[in-house]
């Protein structure tokens, strides 16, 4: 059973769009990390979120986790190509680090 | 400040054989976590290490092991490698106050191929 589950799991959009992409759990977690990996790259965090209904912003990227601390989304305004890469959600249960399978974004141009 | 570096980046070797990978965090940073990614599985946990003490273990076989020296730098070590074990193994240094996944900063991997 995967304890964090993302969607879609494959996005294919045009430059400009926007985008939203899930990730859901039946944990409570503790914080929520959202990563971006590059094919033969180790995933880049970008952001943590802590409190429940917290909100962050990241230049195009808006970042949201649940009032229960059980879920979280990505939102990106008016993608660009650069925005292309694998998207990747990650808590922490019993100490133990757990990723979902991520969301794979590609922004045509 | 100099992010973690993994070597070698790129591996082959075949059945049987055992291999040792090397993972250098950020300065300062005490903890070092080891992921297996493969397109199948995804990031899969193998361990942490927190001053030179390994704090948690994911689900692989004993073969998996690692090690932390008191610079922090970590090694993992597969014994008797199989077809399966073909991956990109990943490295994550974090400060290390809370245990487990916080914000962890990820090495560039190394590709390890068995052929």
């Amino acid at each position: 059973t995967q304890l964090l589950e993302q969607s879609p799991q494959f996005l294919s959009i045009q430059e400009g769009e926007n985008l939203t992409v899930y990730c859901n759990s039946s944990s409570v977690f503790s914080s929520l990390q959202w990563y971006r990996q590059e094919p033969g790259e180790g995933p880049v965090l970008l952001v943590t979120v802590v409190t429940g209904g917290e909100v962050k912003k990241l230049k195009r990227l808006t970042f949201q986790f649940g009032d229960a601390r059980k879920d979280s989304s990505l939102h990106i305004t008016a993608a660009q190509t650069g925005d292309t890469g694998l998207y990747l959600c990650a808590g922490s249960i019993a100490g133990k680090s757990t990723f979902g399978d991520g969301t794979t974004l590609t922004v045509k141009p | 400040k100099a992010g973690v570096t993994q070597t070698p980046r790129y591996l082959i070797k075949t059945r049987g054989q055992q291999v040792t990978l090397s993972c250098s965090p950020i300065s300062g940073h005490r903890s070092v976590s080891w992921y297996q990614q493969t397109p199948g599985q995804g990031l899969q946990f193998l361990f942490e290490y927190f001053s030179e003490t390994q704090r948690n273990k994911g689900n692989f076989p004993g073969r998996f092991s690692g090690r932390q020296f008191s610079n922090s730098r970590s090694e993992m070590n597969v014994s008797t490698l199989e077809l399966g074990d073909s991956a990109l193994y990943l490295c994550a240094s974090s400060w290390g106050r809370t245990v487990g996944a916080y914000e962890q900063y990820f090495g560039p991997g190394t590709r390890l191929t068995v052929t």
